[in-house]
């Protein structure tokens, strides 16, 4: 399997802009977690889902982002409208769940920069 | 509140010591613990796990120990060499998978 695939690696954009950042877990895994990591706070889980479910949403920061799962190999995370404030470093990770004692496989991120 | 920390931003150790590294947490029951590596410039990648009714886990040079009722975990590297060099996270995850929470990290340099 080729791991977690995130797209884009890196995504500069103005403030106010849309955002779109896209993930494919590894085939199997039926947890999908999306965090973002800066300097000042570490690495924050977002959201994540269980079975293309969304489980547990309250590290959304704002009503701005959003997350989607369609099917078992595809997930968005959403920021409409972007801010400064939102340039990190955005995470996804899979895992078998339970049955892997929840070992996250993380993706390369996506390095998201909002002038 | 709940909380989990890592004792050091920080840590540099002479190659071929043992690195020690350690994760409090307070106010969470973690089944597992879990530590994971990370390079700058990519995403963590999973070392080792403990479970809540396990003492101690070991992989190659790597240890780890638990105990539930300090809330702590160290993590050991022994023998470290330069390639060891990396941010070390810790994180825990709650029973059934209801929290998932890294720690801070350690930066771990190794010198040669």
């Amino acid at each position: 399997d080729a791991g977690v695939i995130q797209s884009p690696r890196h995504e500069v954009t103005e403030m106010g802009q849309e955002v779109t950042l896209r993930c494919k877990p590894i085939s199997g895994h039926d947890y999908l977690f999306w965090y973002r990591q800066t300097m000042m706070r570490g690495l924050e889980l977002l959201i994540y889902f269980n079975n293309n479910v969304p489980i547990d949403d309250s590290g959304m920061p704002e009503d701005r982002f959003s997350a989607k799962m369609p099917n078992a190999s595809f997930s968005t995370l959403k920021i409409q409208p972007s801010e400064p404030r939102d340039s990190a470093v955005y995470f996804c990770a899979s895992s078998y769940g339970l049955a892997g004692a929840f070992e996250q496989y993380f993706g390369p991120g996506t390095r998201l920069t909002v002038t | 509140s709940q909380k989990i920390e890592q004792n050091s931003e920080a840590l540099n150790i002479q190659e071929g010591k043992t690195a020690t590294l350690t994760c409090n947490y307070t106010n969470y029951s973690p089944a597992y613990l879990q530590w994971y590596r990370q390079d700058p410039g990519r995403g963590p990648v999973f070392l080792l796990l403990i479970r809540e009714n396990e003492k101690e886990k070991r992989k190659e040079r790597l240890k780890v120990t638990f105990d539930t009722t300090l809330k702590q975990s160290l993590f050991h590297i022994t023998a470290s060499q330069p390639a060891d060099s990396a941010t070390y996270l810790c994180a825990l995850v709650t029973v059934y998978g209801q929290n998932f929470v890294f720690g801070p990290g350690t930066r771990l340099s190794v010198l040669p």
